[in-house]
């Protein structure tokens, strides 16, 4: 069975700083990741995802993931933060079945 | 290109009142499902379909219905609504998953809260 786990339920950054959202999953083979972000009141959006290949992923809006087989991650990153970046941030694995699984998200908060 | 919409935005019923959210999508993906999120529960999904004819259980498949009559609808029946069903829902459509361009487009949601 596949499962994600995202061990920040909050993260709280300043403006113009730097971010990282964990995210760490299992799954049997090499799993299709994704990093999908909800502003609040709205439905969600793919930020970037992850098949095979090149380990570092570039997505939307300047963020960046890279998956690491050894340690079973799929970390979000950013280098600069901005306000429009507060949301909720949910990492999700399939293994290429129709029943994705999805983190129970990490929620950003970003300080002027 | 409307993408996927769902009607309505939000609801109140009392609790054995029945009801049915609409999604609808453009563009002519073969795959559709539902979801629920909950509090620290991230999405949860409930029923999806493969094509028009086609659907099939999520994890938290009781007390809803679906149907698939057209590649572009598919709407989510609750049949006797009851408060534990209080809870945002999403319908999302895709290209078949396992694919090197899968996404799950989503709809804006519907808030519904049952008495």
């Amino acid at each position: 069975a596949q499962s994600v786990t995202q061990p920040d339920i909050h993260i709280t950054v300043s403006e113009g700083a730097s971010l990282e959202l964990r995210c760490n999953y299992s799954y049997g083979a090499t799993p299709y990741l994704f990093w999908y972000v909800q502003s609040p009141g709205q439905g969600l959006q793919l930020l970037l995802k992850y098949f095979s290949g090149d380990t570092l992923v570039q997505g939307i809006k300047g963020f960046e993931a890279e998956f690491k087989r050894s340690q079973s991650s799929f970390n979000l990153r950013k280098p600069s933060v901005h306000w429009s970046d507060a949301a909720e941030y949910f990492c999700v694995v399939s293994g290429g079945s129709y029943i994705p699984t999805f983190g129970r998200g990490t929620s950003l908060i970003v300080h002027p | 290109n409307a993408g996927v919409t769902q009607t309505p935005k939000f609801q109140v019923l009392k609790t054995g009142q029945s009801m049915t959210l609409q999604c609808a999508q453009d563009m002519n993906h073969e795959y559709m499902s539902w979801y629920r999120q909950d509090p620290g529960m991230g999405l949860r999904l409930i029923h999806y379909s493969v094509g028009a004819g086609i659907t099939d259980q999520g994890e938290v498949p009781n007390g809803y219905n679906v149907s698939r009559s057209t590649t572009e609808d598919f709407p989510l029946r609750l049949l006797s609504a009851a408060p534990s069903q209080t809870s945002v829902y999403f319908c999302a459509s895709s290209t078949p998953p396992g694919g090197i361009y899968n996404e799950q487009f989503f709809g804006p949601g519907t808030r519904l809260t049952v008495l």
